[in-house]
């Protein structure tokens, strides 16, 4: 069974204190591993795919990372805007209907 | 690009009521579109899923009968949660397959008094 799991559960910040967050992953067959950022209230936005171990995606102060196992979000010198959940998914090389496995999230508050 | 709304963005309805969500994806086609459920504090819940002519797949425990799901051409589907109760108040968002993931609506929230 595909498994993600995200770690830690919460962070906080200080405003210029970079961290990462981590996603590990049980799949059989990565298609590709997905990153969204979801604020309260609203639905997740978009904002990597990563399909192959090695590669590595940049957007302004985040960084995604991918293993076999497990994936990274970097956040460097993070600004209060960059507050919110962030949700890792993995789509099974298996899946025909393009079902993604979500983690529970890593819930990230940087202080001014 | 790849932009999925939903309306109404927020409802409040009397128990025993049925309520309808649309969801469109605005600037691309979706043979496939999918309807969560998220509780306060708690990752997606997938629902079912919906390609567009042909019947939705619902997760195990979700009841078709309660949450009809319809998505009659490429860039609408909808939901409607019949005969709604207090239990049924959440938020439901949607989401749409793009060309390399999916992408996802506002939401929905949903009040049942």
């Amino acid at each position: 069974e595909d498994q993600v799991t995200q770690s830690p559960e919460a962070l906080r910040l200080q405003e210029g204190e970079s961290s990462s967050l981590n996603c590990s992953y049980t799949v059989s067959g990565l298609r590709g591993l997905f990153w969204y950022r979801q604020d309260p209230g609203k639905g997740p936005e978009f904002l990597f795919t990563l399909y192959s171990a090695g590669e590595e995606k940049e957007k302004e102060r985040l960084k995604a990372t991918l293993t076999k196992k497990e994936s990274f979000l970097h956040i460097t010198a993070p600004k209060p805007e960059d507050s919110a959940t962030y949700l890792c998914a993995v789509l099974p090389s298996l899946s025909n209907d393009y079902k993604l496995s979500f983690g529970a999230g890593t819930t990230v508050t940087v202080r001014a | 690009g790849a932009v999925v709304s939903q309306h109404p963005s927020w409802v409040i309805c009397k128990s025993g009521t049925s309520v309808k969500i649309e969801c469109r994806s605005l600037d691309f086609q979706a043979t496939t579109m999918f309807w969560y459920r998220q509780f306060p504090k708690q990752s997606l819940m997938l629902m079912a899923t919906s390609n567009e002519g042909s019947k939705a797949t619902y997760e195990q425990g979700v009841e078709k009968d309660k949450f009809l799901i319809n998505h009659a051409s490429l860039t609408l589907s909808t939901l409607t949660v019949t005969s709604a109760h207090p239990e049924d108040s959440s938020f439901y968002i949607c989401s749409a397959r793009g060309w390399n993931t999916q992408y996802f609506g506002p939401g929905t929230r949903l009040t049942v008094l």
